[in-house]
Parts: C-alpha cells; sequence; structure tokens
C-alpha cells in the first residue's frame, strides 16, 4: 500500500459525460501527479500540483482540468469525454517537487467511456 | 515522435538467471531515469534511479547501467526471482519540469520457477 488512495476505483460512462477523478496523497507529501495509460501503452504524464499551484504540465488535453485543494488532496476533471479517453489514470504524490523525490502511485481509477 | 523505447514487450527468463531489461531515449536533455516495477491491478512502484552524472546505480539485486552516448540504459535483475514477474517502466526526465518524466510502453519480465 502506497499511502495514495484514488476514488473511484471504477467508472463507467457515456460519450459526452463529464467525470472527477479524485486523489489523497500520502501523509505529508506536497506535490501530486497525473498519468493517463492507454491500453498497453506506457504512461503519459498529464500535469502537477506542488502545495496548491500548477508545476508542471505535459500534454493534457484542453477538456482536462485539475487542481489541488487547501488539504492537498487533487481532482482531475475529464469533460466531453470521448472513446479514446477510455484509460487508467493514475495519480502519484511526492515529498516535495523535485524531481528526484520518490512518486508513490495510487491504484489507478480505471475509466471505460462507452 | 517517443522519446523513450522500450523494444521488447516481453521478457522471459529461469528462476536464478540474471533479467536484462533494456531502454532507449532520443532526448538528449534527459539527464535523470527512472525504473518502475508494475503488478497487476496496482499503481507502479518506484525500483531504481540513476542520474546522469553516473554510469552505474546498484541496489541489492538491481543495478542500473547508463550509456550516454548510446542514449541507453538496462537494469539488471540478479538473480530474478518469480516475485520479480511484473511490468517494468523506464522513464526519463529533463534538468527542468520537476515530475515531467517521460515513460517507456513497458516491458512484461516473467521468472519461471
Amino acid at each position: 500500500d502506497s499511502g495514495v488512495t484514488q476514488t473511484p476505483k471504477h467508472l463507467i460512462t457515456a460519450t459526452g459525460q463529464r467525470v472527477t477523478l479524485r486523489c489523497s496523497p500520502r501523509s505529508g507529501d506536497l506535490s501530486v501527479y497525473w498519468y493517463q495509460q492507454s491500453l498497453d501503452q506506457g504512461l503519459q504524464f498529464l500535469i502537477q500540483y506542488y502545495n496548491g499551484e500548477e508545476r508542471a504540465k505535459g500534454n493534457i488535453l484542453e477538456r482536462f482540468s485539475a487542481q489541488q485543494f487547501p488539504d492537498l488532496h487533487s481532482e482531475l476533471n475529464l469533460s466531453s469525454l470521448e472513446l479514446g479517453d477510455s484509460a487508467l489514470y493514475f495519480c502519484a504524490s511526492s515529498r516535495r517537487d523535485g524531481r528526484t523525490d520518490t512518486q508513490y502511485f495510487g491504484p489507478g481509477t480505471r475509466l471505460t467511456v462507452l | 515522435d517517443q522519446q523513450v523505447k522500450q523494444n521488447s514487450p516481453s521478457l522471459s527468463v529461469q528462476e536464478g538467471r540474471i533479467s536484462i531489461l533494456n531502454c532507449d531515449y532520443t532526448n538528449s536533455m534527459f539527464d535523470y531515469f527512472l525504473w518502475y516495477k508494475k503488478y497487476p491491478a496496482e499503481g507502479p512502484t518506484f525500483l531504481i534511479s540513476i542520474s546522469s552524472i553516473k554510469d552505474k546505480n546498484e541496489d541489492g539485486r538491481f543495478t542500473v547501467f547508463l550509456n550516454k552516448s548510446a542514449k541507453h540504459l538496462s537494469l539488471h535483475i540478479v538473480p530474478s526471482q518469480p516475485g520479480d514477474s511484473a511490468v517494468y517502466f523506464c522513464a526519463a526526465t529533463p534538468p527542468t519540469n520537476a515530475g515531467k518524466s517521460t515513460f517507456g510502453d513497458g516491458t512484461t519480465l516473467t521468472v519461471k520457477p
């Protein structure tokens, strides 16, 4: 158990809908990262927040947005969902925002768009 | 353009033998490299890392080698154990952008008893 929790574990929805994925980092971790893993592919970095501020951005679609709240949990919002958005979404956390900080991953949320 | 490539989708080795997982990268700006292990239904777990100022880093049974001129890194597991059976991802990070690692597609390692 990494100490990072993600809810829900599974999500099935329809095209055009909007969903929110939630992540609670390990106690004391200030950074939260979001990744997308499509079928049989590597993890694609989406976005990183550090202590409530956006720190780094990957190839995150404009239909996707995220935020980190004062209690340091984070939410990833996916809107106008398309079939291709079906994937595993992982959240990770680290103590600080340095790139040598170990990232601890949650178990992921599996999103299925029908 | 895939900047980090793991050309072998799968690898099968006998218990007790060496497992060698390979990773190639194209972006010479990458200077910090990581390996993660992932079991089914779990998130990736950090395994070992290496900075570009080194060419080798060792942690128990796991050793990572970096060849900067060839833009190649490898993970050696000696001796391999059945519990090592998992998907292994390599990742590379540039000097800026704290958490912005680029991952390979992974190699599935199977260690047979």
